[in-house]
């Protein structure tokens, strides 16, 4: 099973700030077929279902703000908020779905000062 | 509108069984794949079975904790995804979702706990 280790478990930031979340896989998530990594972001309010932020590790979902950027490849991806506001209190997870079963990481809980 | 409503939740004793219903509504059910996902009390989120579309024989997989013990299956005709859960364990105590993962939806959710 892919082993998916993210970072910190938490954070508090002021609003306006630039947030990072870190997501490391312990196999790579890149398809040597199409080149594609099959990471994916979600972010979970206070008493909600889990929303699909990103998928193939960069692309947004529609309707969802470009301040929510991912990046990486590989083992190694990110997931950036810039200029962080208040409704954006949550916790993050990454999920591969590269292979099953898939997986999660643990999730990391976004405070605002 | 998509909407996928969990319902079959409640308090079980161990050893004991539950079946959850999904029912699905706003996107092509008979080709989707579908997943349940659960959430445990801790806010740990864990896939545990898929089922494909009739296309790929309804091809279904589990996380290993729950297989021979819990079933996924559908019915195209009421667009719905079921949950079949035996031999329940105090750890399958969570939240459990309903979801199209490639689609990004999901279901609010149904809780489930084990206990005696």
């Amino acid at each position: 099973d892919i082993v998916m280790t993210q970072s910190p478990s938490s954070l508090a930031v002021s609003a306006g700030e630039t947030v990072t979340i870190n997501c490391k896989s312990s196999q790579s998530l890149l398809s040597s077929g199409n080149q594609k990594n099959y990471l994916a972001w979600y972010q979970q309010k206070p008493g909600q279902s889990p929303k699909l932020l990103i998928y193939l590790a960069s692309t947004r979902e529609s309707g969802v703000p470009d301040r929510f950027i991912g990046s990486g490849s590989g083992t190694d991806f990110t997931l950036t908020i810039s200029s962080v506001q208040a409704e954006d209190l949550a916790d993050y997870y990454c999920q591969q779905h590269y292979s099953y079963p898939l997986t999660f990481g643990s999730g990391t809980k976004l405070e605002i000062k | 509108e998509v909407q996928l409503v969990e319902t079959g939740g409640g308090l079980v004793q161990p050893g004991k069984s539950l079946k959850l219903t999904c029912a699905t509504s706003g996107f092509t059910f008979s080709t989707a794949w579908m997943h349940w996902v659960r959430q445990s009390p801790e806010k740990r989120l864990e896939w545990i079975a898929r089922i494909k579309d009739k296309s790929n024989n309804y091809a279904t997989d589990y996380v290993e904790s729950v297989k021979g013990r819990f079933t996924i299956s559908r019915d195209d005709s009421k667009s719905s995804v079921y949950l079949q859960m035996n031999s329940l364990k105090e750890e399958d105590t969570a939240t459990y979702y309903c979801t199209q993962l490639g689609g990004g939806y999901w279901g609010q959710g149904v809780m489930v706990t084990v206990s005696s």
